[in-house]
């Protein structure tokens, strides 16, 4: 079945990165977007970007500009999501999720980061 | 940026009907999704591009977009249905999201 499997859960000091993976199985990665989407503890979601996996092209949220990087490994069919200079205010669960159809269908199971010193 | 708005808290009785509303300028104009999210769970899509279902969707979840406002619509709502929802907008874009909506069935 369609499935997006994420790393798991990361202890992170403020100011280091983090490095978040997807795989994707049950389609052919190249054909969908994959986007990144957080949720802080308590709180909604919130939309950081998205990539083609076929191209590499991106976009990113303006907030998150300069300190976040998505990318991916065709060969492994999986995408990466990386945070820098994380601070307290990152700790978030951060889900990956495909989107076909203008609407994002498959989901990962989400990704916890906690950032504290 | 673009804002989405959405009730905190929307109250219904099981088998009544749950409307919760999001707004934001010109939002008829993008494509509406609503998503579905339970206590420690992934979001679901209920709802895409402004008025489908999934599969596997039940039909007593419908959506509609014009002007500035979108709806979904929970027809004979059951306990299963209490949740967080969420709409988001979609164009060339942006894939915002709105606060969140907590639907109580009681």
């Amino acid at each position: 079945q369609v499935q997006l499997v994420q790393s798991g859960a990361e202890v992170k000091r403020p100011g280091a990165s983090v490095k978040v993976s997807c795989k994707a199985s049950g389609y052919t990665f190249t054909t969908s977007d994959i986007n990144w989407v957080r949720q802080a503890p308590g709180q909604g979601l919130e939309w950081m970007g998205w990539m083609n996996p076929n191209s590499g092209n991106t976009f990113y949220v303006q907030k998150f500009q300069g300190r976040v990087t998505m990318t991916r490994d065709t060969s492994k069919n999986t995408a990466y999501l990386e945070v820098s200079s994380l601070r307290s205010d990152d700790t978030a669960v951060y889900y990956c999720t495909r989107a076909p159809s203008r609407s994002f269908d498959i989901w990962g199971q989400g990704t916890t980061v906690t950032v504290s010193s | 940026s673009y804002a989405l708005t959405q009730p905190s808290s929307v109250s219904v009785s099981p088998g009544q009907t749950a409307t919760i509303t999001c707004s934001g300028e010109k939002l008829g104009e993008r494509y509406a999704c609503w998503y579905q999210q339970k206590p420690g769970q992934s979001p679901v899509v209920v709802i895409y591009q402004d008025n489908k279902r999934p599969s596997g969707i039940p039909d007593r979840f419908s959506g509609s977009n014009s002007g500035n406002t979108a709806t979904l619509t929970i027809s004979g709502t059951q306990t299963m249905d209490e949740a967080d929802y969420y709409c988001q907008a979609w164009d060339s874009s942006t894939r915002v999201f709105g606060g969140g909506t907590k639907l109580t069935v009681l």
